[in-house]
Parts: C-alpha cells; sequence; structure tokens
C-alpha cells in the first residue's frame, strides 16, 4: 500500500496565479479530506467528499478555492487566483467507510507557499 | 476555536523519561484519537478511545479519557529521540455529522 499520494511536495507561485494540489487516496478508501496547517489557525477541514460526492465544504474559505474528484483515486484542490495568505501546508487524508472512528490516513502534504 | 486544546503546547524531557500530554474538548465525542506529526511529514493515527473505554494502551503509549472532566491524556513511556514530534488530538462530537477536529498540539522533544 503506497498510502496518501500528493502532488506537488512544494509549490512557489506568484500572486493571482493559479495553484492546483493533487491527491491519489488510498485504494479502497471511501472518503477524501482536504486540510490546510498553519502556524497561527493550526489543521483546518477545508472540504471532505464521501464516495467522490462533496459533503460539507463549509471549511473552503473563498471562492477562490474550489475541490473536485473526478473518481475514487483522483481529487484536486484549486486556488486561482493564489493569495500570500493562502502560504500553507496543505494535506489530503482518506479513510475507510464505517464507524465514525475508523482513522484518517494523511499524505506528506504540498507546501504552498504564494508571493 | 478548535474542539481539542493540547497542554502544554511544548515539552522537553530527556530520553527514558516518560512524556504526558493532555487534552480538553467541549462537546459529547464519540470517540477521541491521537496522531503524531514529524517534522514536514503528515499525520500517522497513533491511537483510538471510545467514549466508553477509560484508558487504553499500544506499546509504550497509554490512553485515558475522563468523560466527565471532558479530558484525555497521552503518556509516552520510556521516551526516545525518535519520539520528537508534533502530537495532536481529534474528536467527532456526538451526533454531529462533522468529521475530525483536530487541537493545536504538543510539540514534544526528547534529548539524547
Amino acid at each position: 500500500d503506497a498510502g496518501v499520494i500528493q502532488s506537488p511536495r512544494h509549490e512557489v507561485t506568484e500572486m493571482g496565479q493559479e495553484v492546483t494540489l493533487r491527491c491519489k487516496p488510498i485504494s479502497g478508501h471511501d472518503y477524501l479530506f482536504w486540510y490546510r496547517q498553519t502556524m497561527m489557525r493550526g489543521l483546518e477541514l477545508l472540504i471532505y467528499f464521501n464516495n467522490n460526492v462533496p459533503i460539507d465544504d463549509s471549511g473552503m474559505p473563498e471562492d477562490r478555492f474550489s475541490a473536485k474528484m473526478p473518481n475514487a483515486s483522483f481529487s484536486t484542490l484549486k486556488i486561482q487566483p493564489s493569495e500570500p495568505r493562502d502560504s500553507a501546508v496543505y494535506f489530503c487524508a482518506s479513510k475507510e467507510e464505517g464507524l465514525a472512528g475508523s482513522p484518517l490516513h494523511f499524505g506528506n502534504g504540498t507546501r504552498l507557499t504564494v508571493t | 476555536s478548535q474542539q481539542g486544546e493540547e497542554d502544554p503546547q511544548a515539552l522537553s524531557i530527556q530520553e527514558g523519561e516518560n512524556a504526558t500530554m493532555n487534552c480538553s474538548y467541549k462537546t459529547s465525542i464519540n470517540n477521541l484519537q491521537w496522531y503524531r506529526q514529524n517534522s514536514g511529514r503528515g499525520l500517522v493515527h497513533l491511537i483510538l478511545i471510545r467514549s466508553n473505554e477509560r484508558e487504553k494502551h499500544s506499546g509504550r503509549l497509554r490512553v485515558t479519557l475522563d468523560t466527565s472532566k471532558k479530558s484525555s491524556s497521552l503518556l509516552i513511556t520510556a521516551s526516545r529521540a525518535a519520539d520528537t514530534a508534533s502530537y495532536f488530538c481529534a474528536t467527532v462530537p456526538t451526533g454531529s455529522a462533522r468529521q475530525l477536529t483536530f487541537g493545536s498540539g504538543t510539540q514534544l522533544t526528547v534529548l539524547p
């Protein structure tokens, strides 16, 4: 099992540019989550999907952020246009269906720097 | 504000000592989970304790849960330098469709 795979590991871009972060969840997992981690705000849940359907996007900060899951093995988080305050580490995580207690499996994150 | 809040924010101990981290939360929960994060990496699940459990062990880890005080503790015994990491508690409120909410974490440093 390769685990949750995120790409790129690092992204440096200029303000106003479009940024696309990618995630491949663990095969067979029914839930996929996007989190953002900053020193100031800690880990924030942005959005999560169940069986490829967005369930709760209340954590998405602005309309500049959008996420898709076209199939069970791929998801993207897009920021357009990007701003310096979007600089953070973005994590994707997945888990199996079942009881609320099933653990999350995290990728190693994408460190985004917007200059 | 975060559902779970860890205490202390930072902890520095010598190798071989025990490390205790605490987590407080606000609402009733189904379970509480602890995660570990090494620098530059994603979080890794350590242990889950359900609301009807009071204590759970996994290797050198011991987790307690006091639902009356809405608090949990994570004890790492005989710490090693490799235990240096940030530790987070995470909860899901009872009856909520919300997913895991993480606390702000405790940064543990184990000195060799």
